[in-house]
């Protein structure tokens, strides 16, 4: 699997936009970009995914690079409930037998949220 | 989405012993998947689940250490036996009802002393 690469740890201030980035330069043609969070004491929770386009959801947007090398998720409004450990995935979108769906966690990012 | 229960939730183990956590999910799946979490560090997979078939494993965890059932489409359980000091973590299931959206358990929290 292509590996990532993000900061160990970003602070932001409640309310104010985060912008946490993640490069992949080894990325292939069709490796899906995901995003998951795990907050303190609970599992990893899905945030956002895509392929080439930049994408929206309730929880954030995601902003990838036209060269698909970097891709940075957006928290339009941090709050206090957002500091977690959040985690940027590459997975190839082909399927070729059981272990195409697993999920490779990296270290990720700690976000702490500033009141 | 889909509702993942694990139990139990906690438990402290003495060396040497065994312990089976459950995975129910609210809908059919085809896959689960077992993770382990070691303490302060990310998430490992273990294993993934087809109903019907044997479990595959990654590498460096092994059928007689991580048994798995899958009896049916809602259910698995995963037992980590022979349990050492080394083996305390979170261990987690999750599935993937909606493809490139997987679902995780609260996972269920091992000490083994």
């Amino acid at each position: 699997d292509a590996k990532t690469t993000q900061p160990n740890s970003m602070e932001s201030n409640e309310e104010e936009p985060v912008h946490l980035p993640c490069n992949h330069s080894t990325i292939s043609g069709t490796d899906y970009i995901h995003w998951y969070r795990q907050l303190p004491s609970q599992g990893p929770e899905y945030v956002i995914h895509g392929l080439t386009s930049n994408v929206n959801n309730r929880m954030a947007s995601l902003a990838i690079a036209e060269d698909r090398k970097s891709s940075t998720l957006i928290l339009h409004r941090a709050t206090l409930r957002d500091a977690a450990v959040y985690y940027c995935i590459l997975r190839d979108v082909g399927y070729s037998g059981a272990g195409s769906y697993q999920l490779t966690f990296g270290k990720g990012t700690k976000l702490s949220v500033i009141p | 989405s889909a509702v993942i229960s694990q139990k139990p939730s906690r438990d402290i183990c003495q060396r040497g012993t065994s312990l089976t956590i459950q995975c129910q999910v609210d809908s059919q799946v085809t896959m689960m998947f077992w993770y382990r979490q070691q303490p302060g560090q990310s998430l490992t997979l273990i294993a993934t689940a087809n109903q019907g078939s044997e479990a595959t494993y990654e590498s460096g965890f092994v059928i007689d250490k991580f048994p798995i059932s899958r009896p049916n489409l809602t259910f698995s359980t995963l037992t980590v036996s022979n349990m050492s000091p080394e083996d305390s973590s979170i261990y987690l299931c999750s599935v993937e009802l909606v493809v490139n959206e997987q679902f995780f358990g609260p996972g269920t929290r091992l000490t083994v002393l």
